[in-house]
């Protein structure tokens, strides 16, 4: 069964705080993505990756940065967590970009104080 | 700004009902048309790739058209049943790596 499987369901963090959410599939995918879902919005890319150390920044990247170092592996860093990231964060990979599906994890939510 | 639209927001149904949901998406430069269904407390899953004009893809009681020369996309829903709740949100791949989501509808099959 394939999977993408990502670190914490639930956080809880400070304002000010760094924050890692890791994410990892086991489907060999090139391509892995970081969305944020809010209410009232439809998922917005953060960032994408299309290979090992490769990222493009996505419609949302500001106050993010993200690591690639290994092809499974695609980490999401809020540097300095501010109350306004409060939000559940999706990490999905996919073969093909456009035609081919994406794979999500369960998602992570964040709670920022 | 590319936008996708989807309609209705929310609804409820009785079980045993059939209903159908709608996409709009821009009609120009299309590459696919994606369907994904997101129970609470679960990952988001694919049920639909779209690619081609007239398009029609099944699945079980589930099944989606795809108009892409007018830019919408139907999903329908047979016999719905309470474990068909769920949030359905429809994806449009604007270009290389982008992937602009609806706003989803959110089912929910009364027993």
């Amino acid at each position: 069964d394939v999977k993408v499987t990502q670190s914490s369901r639930y956080l809880v963090k400070r304002t000010g705080e760094k924050v890692f959410l890791e994410c990892v599939q086991d489907m060999d995918h090139e391509n892995m993505f970081w969305y944020r879902q809010d209410p009232g919005l439809g998922l917005r890319l953060i960032y994408f990756s299309y290979d090992v150390k490769m990222k493009e920044k996505g419609d949302i990247p500001e106050g993010y940065s993200v690591s690639r170092e290994k092809k499974e592996r695609f980490s999401l860093i809020l540097e300095s967590a501010s109350t306004n990231q409060t939000s559940m964060y999706l990490c999905a990979s996919s073969f093909w970009v456009n035609t081919g599906e994406l794979f999500f994890g369960e998602g992570s939510r964040l709670t920022v104080l | 700004i590319l936008n996708v639209e989807q309609s209705p927001q929310s609804l409820h149904v009785q079980e045993g009902d059939s209903t159908n949901f709608t996409c709009s998406f821009p009609s120009s430069n299309f590459y696919a048309l994606h369907w994904y269904r997101w129970e609470t407390a679960k990952s988001p899953e694919a049920l639909f790739v779209m690619t081609l004009n007239g398009d029609e893809k099944k699945k079980g009681r589930i099944s989606a058209t795809l108009n892409t020369k007018e830019g919408y996309s139907y999903l329908y829903i047979k016999g719905s049943q309470p474990e068909d709740s769920a949030t359905y949100l429809c994806a449009y791949p604007s270009g290389t790596y982008k992937y602009i989501f609806g706003t989803g509808t959110r089912l929910k099959v009364l027993a």
